[in-house]
């Protein structure tokens, strides 16, 4: 089986740009979380996406934002980028309906830029 | 979230086992233990988890405390691939933090040749 595949794996944007980070999961798992990761703050979790729907949301401003498609694949948006948005982002899939009491299998994320 | 306690780093050799310890004296009864790692520019990576019992699979075995307030992931037989972060975190099964792992800052293992 595939891992999760995340794209690009680098990229770099200005400040005040918008850019979104995809996130395809392992085959048949419809549960999709994104987690940012920086020196400072270390894994923060961002949010959560099962069939289309978050069901959870971490504390992050709303520039943040995220959806899943009908085929479990996920995208995550930042608009109006600012400097401390770089970072390396991760996404996880699992393939329980509570990925509390399931694996997590991550990425091997997106490293973003923000110049 | 229940807290967890880890040092910040270990050592060992290689070929000898390895005894990661976890402390969670807040753990609640509904609430799993995870270990997770993070080798250099890789995204975290699913070790093992349970909820009382000891477990074992392929990569660790999982020692939990007949109290459930400690923890400890065993590596049998270290390789200089064993060295990462490891991160020991709660999650609260059947409850709402779908999809949140709370990482703390983990243990840093280095192996030795």
């Amino acid at each position: 089986k595939a891992g999760v595949t995340q794209t690009p794996r680098y990229l770099i944007k200005t400040r005040g740009q918008q850019v979104t980070l995809s996130c395809s999961p392992i085959s048949g798992h419809r549960s999709v979380s994104w987690y940012q990761q920086t020196p400072g703050q270390g894994l923060q979790f961002l949010f959560e996406y099962f069939s289309e729907t978050q069901r959870n949301k971490g504390n992050f401003p709303g520039r943040f934002s995220g959806r899943q498609f009908s085929n479990s694949r996920s995208e995550m948006n930042v608009s109006t980028l600012e400097l401390g948005d770089s970072a390396l982002y991760l996404c996880a899939s699992s393939g329980g309906r509570d990925p509390t009491n399931s694996p997590l299998h991550f990425g091997n994320g997106t490293r973003l830029t923000v110049t | 979230d229940a807290k967890t306690t880890q040092p910040n780093s270990m050592e060992s050799n290689e070929e000898e086992p390895v005894h990661l310890p976890c402390n969670h004296s807040t753990i609640s009864g509904t609430d799993y233990i995870h270990w997770y790692r993070q080798l250099p520019s890789q995204g975290p990576e699913y070790v093992i988890h349970g909820l009382t019992s000891n477990v074992n699979n392929r990569m660790a075995s999982l020692a939990i405390a007949e109290d459930r307030k400690s923890s400890t992931l065993i590596l049998h037989r270290a390789t200089l691939r064993d060295a990462a972060v490891y991160y020991c975190i709660l999650t609260d099964a059947g409850g709402t933090s779908y999809g949140k792992l709370t990482f703390g800052q983990g243990t840093i293992l280095t192996v030795h040749p």
